[in-house]
């Protein structure tokens, strides 16, 4: 069956950079387009950028500057890298899918995230 | 950027009654192939978003048929009928007709 499942640390320095990796299965990176999707904690939904079916990327123009995402078909794997880490990146991140359709149909659990000195 | 912005419920809802949450999009959200590209997700507490309508009104595969999903290229409304315990959480929309894909602010459902 498809699932997305978020790795990293929990615990990430200012100004230090984040790396999570999206491990999915049940499905091809080649077939469906990756999404990162982040949430601060007790707030809303925030797109971050996406990592199409053949390669391409997409990101949040708010994050371009310090955000980067790619993947390792081979492994199954979409990572993100974002520098310059402030508070204010605190929160749960999540990878999803989109079957092509334009819309998330599985999500991953989610990783939380917590800059702090 | 399209902004989403969602309405409030009166919260608590009562058990059995039924909800409407509604959503405006600052732009058309009708393409030309047809498709509104309007989605509804359901984050109960604690979980994952996950998703419940997608086209503006298409309900995803296992969704209770009590959710519907109505609207115009820039009015949206999720309805849930005879709502029940499950269906506490929050509510959100989002916008996939451009990126920056956007979400609405999020609508928390109790119930009574």
């Amino acid at each position: 069956q498809v699932q997305l499942t978020e790795s990293g640390p929990g615990l990430v320095h200012p100004s230090e950079t984040l790396s999570l990796t999206c491990t999915v299965s049940g499905f091809s990176l080649t077939g469906y387009s990756v999404y990162w999707v982040r949430q601060p904690s007790g707030k809303g939904l925030e797109w971050m950028g996406r990592m199409r079916y053949n390669g391409d990327t997409s990101y949040n123009s708010a994050l371009k500057s310090r955000l980067s995402i790619s993947r390792d078909t081979s492994k199954n794997q979409v990572f993100l890298k974002m520098n310059s880490l402030q508070t204010d990146d605190t929160g749960t991140y999540y990878c999803t899918r989109d079957p092509r359709g334009y819309y998330f149909d599985y999500w991953g659990q989610g990783v939380m995230v917590t800059v702090s000195s | 950027d399209i902004v989403m912005t969602q309405g409030a419920l009166p919260n608590p809802v009562p058990s059995g009654e039924s909800a409407s949450i509604t959503c405006q999009s600052s732009k058309s959200l009708l393409y030309s192939d047809g498709k509104t590209y309007l989605n509804w997700y359901l984050q109960r507490p604690g979980q994952s978003p996950q998703l419940l309508i997608y086209w503006m009104s298409t309900r995803a595969s296992g969704v209770s048929d009590r959710f519907s999903g109505s609207g115009s290229g820039t009015d949206f409304t999720l309805k849930i009928s005879r709502v029940e315990a499950e269906d506490v959480g929050v509510y959100y929309c989002q916008q996939f007709l451009e990126f920056p894909l956007t979400f609405g602010s999020g609508t928390k459902l109790e119930i009574k």
